[in-house]
Formats: structure tokens, C-alpha cells, sequence
């Protein structure tokens, strides 16, 4: 099946510091990947959705300014958090997906602890 | 606003027992229910998928109802085993969001020995 890697699995970094987070379709070539945020026994929250050389769509309450995203290739994309604060501290799961597919492949998902 | 529940919010069972896993959603308008399931430190695993149209899928020791109207899903396990520990998830499509995921909170299931 495909597969879709994440990196790094785990980053611990101090407030106000910027972190960036990679997705990566390894067998496949994205045409949309998605940024979902898992906080301690909630669900998972879609944070948006970038497709492939445009503007990533942000789901309602998520601050685009502070969580960057860039879809560059048909294989990355990329998620910052800019000026990280302890509220930011989530697990952050990409998904993946294949034009015209209705699948999605999902990452193993990045811890972020801020301090 | 679709919302999705899931209960019991964790269960613990010893190795052998069928148990059911419930599923609640507010909106019936939905393309399709998934389940997954997801381990610590790891993605999610897709285990089964229901159409709109259908109403239950089976995989295995697995089999998934849904009742679209009522807003219902529930996910049978048979005879289960240790290695089912894990989260389980349900995530509902929606016709007019998409195709995106809304998940429920999930199920945290521990199997004993």
C-alpha cells in the first residue's frame, strides 16, 4: 500500500521558536495532503488542506499566519509553526492523497511538545 | 455542524470476548464511515469502509454496521485478541465537505492476556 512518512516523529523546542514538520508521499504523488491536529483524547481535527503548487485552504479557526504550509512538490509538504507556544503542544497527523482517489494515506504523526 | 461521538470512551476486556464499539453522528448526509484504527506513536489504519448506500462490511474477525438514518455506526470485533489493543477511530465523509474526514474522539480498547 502507499505510504506516507513524516519527520520528525517527535520535537520538543522552547516557545516562541519556530517548528517545521515534513509529509511525504514515498511511493505515490500527492495532488492533496491534509494537516490534522490530535489533541489528548480528542479527535482529530482537520487544520487544512493544500493541494500541490497553491494556496493551502484553512478549516475555520485555524490561524494561517501561524501554521505555514507549503505543497511545493507532488511528494512534500511541509507544515511550520511559527512563534510555537505551549497551547501548540498536539500530535500532528498529514494525510495523503492521489488525484481523482478518494483514499487517504495517513502519516504516523509528529509530537510536539513546546515549553 | 457534523459531530461525531464514539462510547464507550475505553473498554478493557479480557482476551476472547466479542465486544461492540459505537459510533454516533449528527448529520445523515454522508458520502461514507470509516473506521481505523491507530497505535501509539503510529498512523491510522484503515480497517473498514461503508458507503452511504451499504450497511455493514466485514473484514475478518471485524464487521461494521451502519444505520445512515438513525446516525449510527458500530464496529463488531470477534474473539478478540491482545494484539487489538489500540484506538479506535470512526471518521465520517461528508457529501458537501470535500471528502474530508470528521472523526470521532475514538475508543481505547485494551485486550488482556
Amino acid at each position: 500500500g502507499a505510504v506516507v512518512s513524516q519527520h520528525p516523529s517527535r520535537v520538543i523546542c522552547k516557545s516562541g521558536t519556530s517548528v517545521k514538520i515534513e509529509c511525504r508521499s514515498l511511493d505515490f504523488q500527492a495532488t492533496t495532503m491534509f494537516w490534522y491536529r490530535q489533541f489528548p483524547k480528542q479527535s482529530l481535527m482537520l487544520m487544512a488542506t493544500s493541494n500541490e503548487g497553491s494556496k493551502a485552504t484553512y478549516e475555520q479557526g485555524v490561524e494561517k499566519d501561524k501554521f505555514l504550509i507549503n505543497h511545493a512538490s507532488l511528494t512534500l509538504s511541509t507544515l511550520t509553526v511559527t512563534s510555537a507556544h505551549p497551547e501548540d503542544s498536539s500530535f500532528y497527523i498529514c494525510s495523503a492523497r492521489l488525484g481523482g482517489s478518494k483514499t487517504q494515506y495517513f502519516g504516523p504523526g509528529t509530537r510536539l511538545l513546546v515549553l | 455542524k457534523q459531530e461525531v461521538t464514539q462510547i464507550p470512551a475505553a473498554l478493557s476486556v479480557p482476551e476472547g470476548e466479542n465486544l461492540v464499539l459505537n459510533c454516533s453522528f449528527t448529520d445523515s448526509a454522508i458520502y461514507n464511515l470509516q473506521w481505523f484504527r491507530q497505535d501509539p506513536g503510529k498512523g491510522l489504519t484503515s480497517l473498514l469502509l461503508i458507503q452511504s448506500s451499504q450497511r455493514e462490511q466485514t473484514s475478518g474477525r471485524l464487521n461494521a454496521s451502519l444505520d445512515k438514518s438513525s446516525g449510527r455506526s458500530t464496529l463488531y470485533i470477534a474473539a478478540s485478541q491482545p494484539g487489538d489493543s489500540a484506538t479506535y477511530l470512526c471518521a465520517v465523509t461528508l457529501l458537501n465537505y470535500g471528502q474530508n474526514f470528521v472523526f470521532g474522539p475514538g475508543t481505547r480498547l485494551s485486550v488482556l492476556p
